[in-house]
């Protein structure tokens, strides 16, 4: 009866392969998120969709993809790796017009 | 831009020891300011939400309260399962996202 999952939990990947990780809820909420924390455990947003509309689309390298193939779903495709795109990355959703966000277990990407 | 500073960056308690941590916020209009837990390896968990000044939230020995600059997460009598990082984040004006601060590690030993 798991809230929001993530699959892959582990990645380790070279620097210029493509990878997606994906997140799933069965919540029932309409808004699912991806945030990357990073090494110092800052947690910083990337996107946001609502009922599978992109509503917040931060400072991010269009290296990043998100699909939101319906609301339960939320992928994140990740082109051209780079050694900074090594982080934790959360998938998180919410209720529509209310903001506490439920996480997923976070995908650790390493990058060598 | 919203902004969350928390402090202290780490705290060592024995069991028993009660104390605070500090969530200081700068926002435009707050819409609602958020305390999670987060346990290594693990998402972050969410515990309370308060929405105004005054406003005050318990569960079980974790109290937060809300002033119009900062948020207080008290910590009555901890017990080493209390042990993680604690997160704040705020939602201001029409932002529709959340911004964090870099949390506090609390360690609580026997």
């Amino acid at each position: 009866d798991t809230a929001v999952s993530q699959t892959p939990k582990y990645l380790v990947t070279q620097m210029g392969n493509d990878k997606s990780i994906k997140c799933e809820q069965n919540l029932g909420h309409d808004t699912m998120y991806w945030y990357k924390q990073d090494s110092k455990k800052f947690l910083k947003i990337m996107f946001s969709y609502n009922n599978k509309e992109l509503i917040i689309n931060e400072t991010v390298p269009n290296r990043f993809s998100p699909k939101s193939p319906d609301k339960a779903h939320l992928n994140l495709h990740i082109n051209s790796l780079e050694l900074g795109d090594s982080a934790v990355y959360f998938c998180a959703s919410s209720q529509q017009g209310r903001y506490e966000q439920y996480f997923g277990p976070g995908t650790r990407l390493t990058v060598t | 831009e919203d902004q969350v500073t928390q402090s202290p960056e780490a705290l060592r308690l024995q069991e028993g020891e009660s104390s605070s941590l500090n969530c200081s916020y700068t926002v435009s209009g707050l819409r609602g300011l958020f305390w999670y837990r987060q346990d290594p390896g693990k998402g972050p968990e969410f515990l309370f939400t308060l929405y105004s000044a005054g406003e005050e939230k318990e569960k079980e020995r974790l109290k937060a309260t809300l002033t119009k600059k900062e948020s207080f997460l008290h910590i009555t009598a901890p017990k080493p399962e209390d042990s993680a990082t604690y997160l704040c984040a705020v939602r201001g004006g029409t932002a529709s996202k959340l911004t964090f601060g870099t949390g506090t590690r609390l360690q609580v030993t026997l």
